[in-house]
């Protein structure tokens, strides 16, 4: 069946360290691609998506590139923020009717100053 | 951000208690959908609504027991809880498929954090 894998946490970097957070998924046909972010004590915020091989999504300086060749949807950021710290969610979406979103486990990213 | 709201943000109840969780989509949306998230494991989808009607229930136990009486109200009942019921629940809305090209972006509500003693 369709799954999502990401890179295990936490991530901790220093404020304006590079990020990048992986994530490889194994689908049929040609699903969409999804960043979630959580932040502590709120629900999950749609960061960026991807609907089609080689779309960049990109939002608040990150940004993600549907790679079919690799399978992969990789979470990149040049310079991250205190206030980035919160734990991010790949997902994808099945393509049917109801729009099942299927995730990875969840990678916590810390940033220090 | 106020496109899907949840009501309680909190709520502790005994294992004999029924209490009802509330979801709300201010978005247009035809699709409203529960989740489950547990500390230190994956988000797990619980029930999917589409249009109305109940289009996927994933293996959850009969003491959870959604209803969704139009498109822009979503509730799960619950009665009987266990302490491993203990998490946070998420709603979600989208725009279900009717077509090549629609959006299926889901949107999230704020959560319900849910404790049984």
């Amino acid at each position: 069946g369709n799954s999502v894998t990401q890179m295990e946490g936490p991530v901790t970097l220093s404020e304006e360290a590079f990020l990048t957070i992986n994530c490889t998924y194994t689908a049929t046909g040609y699903p969409s691609l999804f960043w979630y972010v959580q932040y502590p004590g709120e629900g999950l915020q749609l960061l960026l998506k991807a609907t089609k091989a080689d779309d960049k999504g990109s939002n608040k300086g990150f940004e993600a590139t549907y790679r079919k060749e690799t399978t992969s949807f990789h979470l990149e950021k040049g310079s991250v923020q205190v206030s980035d710290s919160a734990v991010y969610f790949c997902a994808l979406s099945e393509p049917s009717n109801t729009g099942k979103l299927i995730f990875g486990q969840g990678t916590t990213l810390q940033v220090k100053p | 951000e106020t496109g899907v709201t949840q009501t309680p943000r909190h709520l502790v109840m005994g294992m004999t208690n029924k209490k009802s969780l509330k979801c709300e989509q201010h978005l247009g949306h035809n699709a409203m959908y529960w989740y489950k998230q547990s500390a230190k494991k994956p988000l797990e989808l619980m029930f999917v609504y589409s249009l109305e009607e109940r289009v996927e229930n994933n293996s959850v136990p009969s003491r959870f027991s959604p209803e969704c009486p139009n498109s822009s109200h979503l509730f799960l009942h619950l009665h009987t809880l266990q302490p491993e019921d203990s998490a946070l629940y998420l709603c979600a809305s989208s725009q279900a498929r009717t077509g090549a090209g629609v959006s299926n972006t889901q949107y999230f509500g704020p959560g319900t954090r849910l404790t049984v003693l």
